[in-house]
């Protein structure tokens, strides 16, 4: 299986402030990887796919870039409603797989 | 609006089966397959399987093999995911997704990944 590695684990962060989240892949995927955001006791919601494209809906402050193993999210300048968990997820091959997740938290 | 929507929360024995329904509406039920991933409290996200409306074929995660079974009913477009000798560390949200069949043209193909989610079960397992 492929396993997927998030760093950091939690992010602590200002309104307004750029953040980044790094997304390591065990083995090339390509770009097949996304981008979800996570709110208490909801589904995940798909922000990324193909590793750049920003899914319709989504505000244009969340970009995606990388290929192959190494994935990075930016939210270019942080809302309040952006205060929520971050997952990757590669879909080269099955079983697919998620990172542990970023806690992005108010400082 | 395109949703899916699941059935409720269910509490089960150690060792019964628990069937999570899964009910598509807004869309072509079969352009699109249904995924079940879940949640265990506190941990990340975890594949378990696909099923392809359409045909009823199936794929699942080699860790759910045996216990596990997908299946659909096209004519109420409802997916199920039955999971079987449940244990404790079973205990989890359920979600169910659909993902885009993709196509391939021109030597490109398209592939797709979750864009629809359902708002989960919770099913807890406790003797």
């Amino acid at each position: 299986d492929i396993q997927m590695t998030q760093s950091p684990s939690t992010l602590s962060a200002s309104v307004r402030d750029r953040v980044t989240i790094t997304c390591r892949a065990s083995q090339s995927i390509s770009t097949w990887l996304a981008w979800y955001q996570q709110k208490p006791g909801k589904a995940p919601n798909l922000l990324i796919y193909k590793a750049s494209s920003l899914q319709n809906g989504v505000p244009s402050r969340f970009s995606g870039s990388g290929s192959g193993t190494e994935f990075t999210l930016t939210i270019s300048s942080l809302q309040p409603d952006d205060f929520a968990i971050y997952y990757c997820q590669q879909y080269n091959s099955y079983p697919w797989t998620f990172g542990q997740g970023t806690k992005v938290e108010i400082k | 609006q395109v949703q899916l929507v699941q059935s409720g929360a269910e509490m089960r024995k150690p060792g019964a089966s628990v069937k999570v329904s899964c009910k598509a509406s807004g869309y072509t039920f079969t352009a699109y397959y249904i995924h079940w991933v879940r949640q265990a409290p506190g941990q990340r996200l975890e594949w378990m399987g696909l099923i392809n409306p359409t045909s009823g074929g199936t794929d699942y995660a080699q860790r759910f093999q045996g216990r596990v079974t997908m299946t659909r009913d096209t004519s109420i477009s409802t997916a199920y995911m039955e999971l079987n000798r449940l244990r404790s560390d079973d205990t989890a949200m359920y979600y169910c997704a659909r993902v885009n069949k993709g196509y391939c043209s021109g030597g490109t193909c398209y592939v797709y990944t979750m864009d629809v989610w359902g708002q989960g079960t919770t099913v807890t397992v406790s003797s």
